[in-house]
Order: C-alpha cells, then structure tokens, then sequence
C-alpha cells in the first residue's frame, strides 16, 4: 500500500515568496499518476495539478508541479495573499488508488 | 458551469443508515465516472467510493466496504451514496467529486460543496 508523505507540515511564508511543497511516496508512483489539490476554509478542494506536472484548467502559471517515482514536489513562483491554504497531493495509479497525503498548511509569516 | 449538489447530512445514531444524494449539472453526466471523498472534522481527505459512467465498475475503501453502497441514476444526474451500519468514525464531510474519465481514474476536477454526517448517539 503506498503512504504519501506531505512535508513539511505547515510552512510560513510572505506574500512574493516561493513556496515548495514535497509529497514522498512509499513506493514508485506509476506513471506519475499524482495530483495536487488546494483547499481553503470552508470550501472544497480544488485541481491544482495533475500527471505530477500538467496544470488544471484555470490554474495559474506560477503554480507548477515536478517529480517521478517517489519525490514530487509543488512550487508556486510568486505567492499572493489568495494562495494561503492546504495543499494535499493525492496518488492514483496504484491500489488502493486515490490516496492522500495529510496535507501542507502554507500560512502567512 | 458544473455543479455538484450534495443533500441527505445530518445527524444520525450509531448503527442507522442515511443515504446521500449528488446532484450533478453543466456536463454531460454518463460520459464520467463519480466518487465520494469524505473530510473528518479538522482532518484531511478519504476516498470512499466511486463507480463508473455505467456503474460496470465500482469501489471501496476499506473502511466502508460491507456498508456502503455507491449507485447513479443517469437520467436523473444524480449519484447516491447509501451508508448503514454507521459508525462514530464516518462522521465527516462527505464530497461528491467528478472523475476526469468515464472509467475511475481517481482523481477529479470538480467538486461539490459537501454534506455533513455526524454519527452520534
């Protein structure tokens, strides 16, 4: 059973500053299946990225996803104030499919 | 502009059932698969179930397998999530989510705004 790790758990950060986010899998993600989803409070997640690297419809560009095998990782450029939320990455090519990871908070410094 | 309507929350006892309802617009409704993914309160997110566009192809997750059951209607738009046995632990927000193919591929580009089941006695 793959176990998807986020790290690191919360990451402080200033409006401007580059963000990276890890998620490490316990074992080799087929095909790169992994996605990442964002999540505010009190709304539902949303489709950042997925196939590890291609951006959803309407995501901006300074989101970017990169990885294969065990290590992805999620990198916004240039944070702005609305980007402050949970990041979860997800992997889908192996069973049991669909699995989680316990999320990133990325909070304001 | 796709929606996804959940309803059927609420407060429910240990061991009673409640059954789900997602109400799906503004796409083409039997060309996709469909999944519920649930949220515990302060917690992160749990794929449940999701069944394909002809619901020739269903799953589970271990936690509610033997108590849930996953069903659509298409002519309706609707997909149902019907929950017995129902335990402390499967109280959570539960998301109805669009699937990206007609067939599960377990990651989805749209989502609802969720229902709330609370198990509680």
């Amino acid at each position: 059973e793959i176990v998807l790790t986020q790290s690191p758990g919360t990451l402080s950060l200033s409006p401007g500053e580059r963000a990276t986010l890890s998620c490490r899998a316990s074992q080799s993600v087929s095909s790169s299946y992994l996605a990442w989803y964002q999540q505010k409070p009190g709304q539902a997640p949303r489709l950042l990225i997925y196939g590890a690297s291609s951006r959803a419809t309407g995501i901006p560009d300074r989101f970017s996803g990169s990885g294969s095998g065990t290590d992805f990782t999620l990198t916004i450029s240039r944070l702005e104030p609305e980007d402050f939320a949970v990041y979860y990455c997800q992997q889908y090519g192996s069973s049991p499919r669909g699995t989680f990871g316990q999320g990133t908070k990325l909070e304001i410094k | 502009e796709v929606q996804l309507v959940e309803s059927g929350g609420g407060l429910v006892q240990p061991g009673r059932s409640l059954r789900l309802s997602c109400a799906a617009s503004g796409f083409t409704f039997d060309d996709y698969a469909m999944h519920w993914v649930r949220q515990a309160p302060g917690k992160g997110l749990e794929w449940v179930s999701g069944i394909s566009w002809n619901s020739g192809s269903i799953g589970y997750a271990d936690s509610v397998k033997g108590r849930f059951t996953i069903s659509r209607d298409n002519a309706k738009n609707s997909l149902y999530l019907q929950m017995n046995s129902l335990r402390a632990e499967d109280t959570a927000l539960y998301y109805c989510a669009k699937d990206w193919a007609a067939v599960p591929r377990y990651y989805f580009d749209y989502w609802g705004q969720g229902t709330l089941v609370t198990v509680s006695s």
